[in-house]
């Protein structure tokens, strides 16, 4: 079946280094894959996404490529701030041959930013 | 749109009680699922739904979980009898279907349970 792996946290940095979150995937479709970012006492929201391979989803800074080839996409950002301090998982979407679509989920990255 | 609505947004309850939490999915989305997360398990699938028939259900702990979508817009989790091991965020969201690009998943607020 489908799975995703990312890199165990927590994850602490410095304010203004840069980020990378490992994250590798196994499907047997053509999945889209995400990033999903989970602030403190929140549900989950969408970062970014990519539908197909060699795509770059971009946002607030964050961004990810997907690489059919390596079955990756690692989650960058080139200078962090506090406030990029959530939880961090990597995410795909299969379509199911009954129709819908299946979300599949890495167990999250904590990143902690500091002064 | 309002998103997806989750209520109650906390719940405390005594051990052996029946609880119901409950999602209002964004209007027009096939796609429902049912995640709980805790500290030592992460985010977990538990079930989900495709044009409110269960499609896959093998996350369920166990018995005393339950979950129903009677329309398209509403589907209900219940634990029966809950508990103390149930303490968790329960989170539903809900997609599209169809066009690969809205294959994403849009979260709610999630519910935190308790039991004591």
């Amino acid at each position: 079946g489908d799975s995703v792996t990312q890199m165990e946290g927590p994850v602490t940095l410095s304010e203004e280094a840069f980020l990378t979150i490992n994250c590798t995937y196994t499907a047997t479709g053509y999945p889209s894959l995400f990033w999903y970012v989970q602030y403190p006492g929140e549900g989950l929201q969408l970062l970014l996404k990519a539908t197909k391979a060699d795509d770059k989803g971009s946002n607030k800074g964050f961004e990810a490529t997907y690489r059919k080839e390596t079955t990756s996409f690692h989650l960058e950002k080139g200078s962090v701030q506090v406030s990029d301090s959530a939880v961090y998982f990597c995410a795909l979407s299969d379509e199911l041959t009954g129709g819908g679509n299946k979300l599949t989920f890495g167990t999250g990255t904590q990143l902690k930013v500091e002064l | 749109d309002a998103g997806v609505i989750q209520s109650p947004r906390h719940e405390v309850t005594e051990m052996g009680q029946e609880v119901t939490l409950r999602c209002k999915p964004i209007s027009g989305h096939n796609s429902l699922f049912w995640y709980r997360q805790t500290m030592m398990r992460g985010l977990e699938l538990l079930i989900y739904f495709n044009n409110n028939v269960p499609i896959d259900d093998s996350g369920m702990p166990e018995d005393r979980f339950s979950a129903k979508m009677p329309n398209a817009s509403f589907s209900t989790l219940k634990i029966q009898p809950s508990e103390p091991r149930d303490s968790a965020v329960y989170f539903c969201a809900t997609g599209g279907q169809g066009a690969i690009t809205n294959t994403e998943a849009f979260f709610g607020q999630g519910t935190r349970l308790t039991v004591v």
